[in-house]
């Protein structure tokens, strides 16, 4: 079965960093894109940022709001993601998903999205 | 950086009845656009790719469509486990997602 489970959310004070991470199962981690969504509770999904795969020298990129405090990185060995956050703000209180990013190939058009999702982990950011 | 709208917010529909959901992304996307459909307590689910294609195991009843700035999702006949909010995703550079759009039972 194709998964990806997050785990190390938790309580964090303001100011804090916390990682993250993403383990993945039934496919092969290696060829895959990873992404991190995150959701307020109530609110709508938002992209944090990608990491890919060993063909794209592992190169990264973050949404221009999380640039500077997100940092996203993998151990192939593991099978696994991280997404480390630090300076953590009440802002940052959400659900953190990570995704696989698939692509189709259609003629001349390469088309992306998000396929496999994890159910999440929740990061809460309070003193 | 694009950014993405979708409207309605909320749908009040019928079950049996067609619903249509609008989105917009703030320039061109060709047809990089998924739609993702998220229930309450769940995570997202992803319906439609490319602008038109649906993924595996997704009803016939959804349907998407549009190209460039403008697109729509189509289901043609709600059913009770379809109630949901639907938000849509560009990938034209770096992924983005709408506001989504609430689909409640009227």
């Amino acid at each position: 079965e194709v998964q990806l489970v997050e785990s190390g959310g938790g309580l964090v004070q303001p100011g804090g960093s916390l990682k993250l991470s993403c383990a993945a199962s039934g496919f092969i981690f290696s060829a895959s894109d990873i992404h991190w969504v995150r959701q307020a509770s109530g609110k709508g999904l938002e992209w944090v940022g990608r990491i890919g795969s060993k063909v794209d020298n592992y190169a990264t990129a973050y949404a221009a709001s999380m640039k500077g405090r997100f940092t996203i990185s993998r151990d192939e060995s593991r099978n696994t993601a991280y997404l480390e956050v630090s300076s953590l703000t009440i802002e940052d209180t959400a659900l953190y998903y990570c995704t696989r990013h698939e692509t189709y190939t259609a003629g001349y058009y390469f088309y992306y999205y998000m396929d496999v999702w994890g159910k999440g982990t929740t990061v809460t950011v309070s003193s | 950086e694009i950014v993405m709208t979708q409207s309605p917010a909320t749908l009040s529909v019928s079950p049996g009845e067609r619903a249509t959901l609008s989105c917009r992304a703030s320039q061109s996307v060709v047809n990089n656009l998924a739609w993702y459909q998220q229930k309450p307590g769940q995570t997202p689910r992803l319906l439609i790719y490319g602008a038109s294609t649906r993924a595996t195991g997704i009803p016939a009843r959804f349907s998407g469509s549009g190209s460039g700035t403008e697109f729509t999702l189509t289901i043609s006949s709600l059913q009770s486990e379809d109630f949901a909010v639907y938000y849509c995703q560009q990938y034209n550079n770096w992924p983005s997602f709408g506001p989504g759009t609430k689909v409640d039972i009227k």
